[in-house]
């Protein structure tokens, strides 16, 4: 069966400071990826979304990016944390090509101080 | 922007089966209806979804009107643990699968 994995599960981190986030699937080949965001008691706003090594779409502008390195790991970087980029981030995935349902991950909570 | 309207809270007594409606009505034909709960500080949880016709799973039961113009997901018998924000999604294809999220339903549980 597939999995999704997403780590670390809490981060907190000065203002300025890197990002790494990190997003590996098992159990399937060639997911479409994404990466949400969401604000405490808000919705989830979508950042990014991969359809294949590489290829990387941007939904909004802002202070973040994301890779795709390997085809079941999906990398979300940021080089100078900004105050607003605390949150709820929250990886997902959906087999290519079908109406199945996109799963999600456990999310990692940051706090930028 | 999310193409679902949903209404912001509801409560249901534990035990009773909890009714959450969603309209769409702007639903295309090949768009399927979703739902996803998400209990708090965990990821959404997929419950169910549809095209046209009823469906059931362990989880819930599914319903959607003839004209597609909206849906209600059935909880048969509401426990504390199904208190969480509900989401109805309409599936947006663009480049990928996207879906958007809206604010959700609040469904509250009491004992």
């Amino acid at each position: 069966s597939q999995t999704i994995h997403q780590w670390p599960a809490t981060l907190v981190q000065p203002v300025g400071s890197p990002l790494s986030l990190e997003c590996t699937v098992e159990g399937t080949s060639n997911p479409n990826l994404y990466w949400y965001r969401q604000a405490a008691g808000r919705g989830l706003q979508l950042l990014f979304y991969s359809v294949g090594i590489g290829q990387i779409s941007s939904e909004v502008p802002q202070n973040l990016s994301a890779s795709r390195p390997q085809d079941r790991q999906f990398i979300l970087s940021s080089k100078k944390l900004l105050l607003s980029d605390s949150g709820f981030y929250l990886c997902a995935w959906t087999p290519t090509d079908s109406n199945q349902p996109q799963h999600f991950g456990d999310g990692t909570r940051l706090s930028i101080l | 922007d999310a193409k679902t309207t949903q209404p912001p809270s509801m409560d249901c007594a534990e035990g009773r089966a909890a009714n959450l409606p969603c309209n769409h009505s702007t639903i295309s034909g090949n768009e399927y209806v979703y739902w996803y709960r998400q209990i708090h500080s965990q990821g959404p949880q997929y419950i169910i979804h549809g095209l046209k016709n009823n469906e059931t799973n362990e989880m819930a039961s599914l319903i959607i009107t003839e004209d597609r113009k909206s849906s209600t997901l059935i909880l048969p018998h509401a426990t504390l643990r199904d208190t969480a924000v509900y989401y109805c999604i309409v599936r947006v294809v663009y480049y990928g699968q996207n879906f958007v999220f809206g604010p959700g339903t609040r469904l509250s549980v009491l004992p």
